[in-house]
């Protein structure tokens, strides 16, 4: 079965420290990944994909295979990165998204 | 350019009650999505638009829910009865074709049943 697991539905750190939000997935064939953010009152954007490769507002996420993982992470957390924060598998010939059920980055100052 | 529109923002009914919402998707996104996030869960595909045809509806109730996009352009979805499990947010995504565009959200419908 297609399934992205996301562990923690909390996570609460102070500014500077750094940030790992963990997301595991099941997926039987090649996968695509990708990490979408929900700031406060603002619309589900996303964050970044893992083809890609890039580093976004300082956030990286590197896709192991053999794990089945696809952890975010940034060095120093800054109060601005609290949001929600969801991992999501793309699936199938249509481009369908599967998501996490999220975790909620909370960065204290 | 502009966003995903959805009305209305949020919306009451009772139980058994009917509610439709529309979504308006980013002018030329031939990709149409609806999706159901329960409180506390991630975003659940319910149907999925190309253009005007269905690619993929197999997480719709379709006994009480039902979706259209007639023109190709904007959508309705109804839920009609509806139950107190259909208490959600409703969030509809556009994209472009090409594999590699990515979803555009809007703000999404708060829907609350009594």
């Amino acid at each position: 079965a297609q399934r992205v697991t996301q562990p923690e539905k909390l996570l609460s750190v102070f500014k500077g420290a750094p940030v790992e939000l963990k997301c595991n997935y099941s997926y039987s064939g090649s996968p695509e990944l990708f990490w979408y953010v929900q700031y406060s009152r603002q619309r589900l954007q996303l964050l970044l994909r893992h083809i890609s490769r890039e580093s976004i507002k300082g956030f990286t996420a590197d896709l192991n295979k053999g794990e089945t993982s696809f952890h975010l992470k940034k060095p120093f957390a800054q109060e601005e990165d609290s949001a929600m924060y969801y991992c999501a598998l793309r699936s199938g010939g249509y481009n369908k998204l599967i998501f996490g059920a999220g975790t909620r980055l909370a960065v204290h100052p | 350019e502009a966003g995903v529109a959805q009305s209305p923002r949020y919306k009451i009914i009772e139980k058994r009650q009917s509610v439709a919402f529309w979504c308006n998707p980013i002018s030329g996104h031939a990709t149409l999505y609806w999706y159901q996030q329960i409180l506390g869960q991630g975003p659940k595909l319910l149907i999925q638009f190309q253009n005007n045809g269905v690619v993929d509806d197999s997480q719709l109730p379709k006994d009480r829910f039902s979706a259209e996009r007639l023109k190709g352009v904007d959508s309705t979805l109804k839920i009609q009865p509806a139950k107190l499990e259909d208490s959600a947010v409703y969030l509809c995504a556009s994209r472009p074709v090409g594999r590699e565009e990515t979803q555009y959200f809007g703000p999404g419908t708060r829907l609350l049943v009594l």
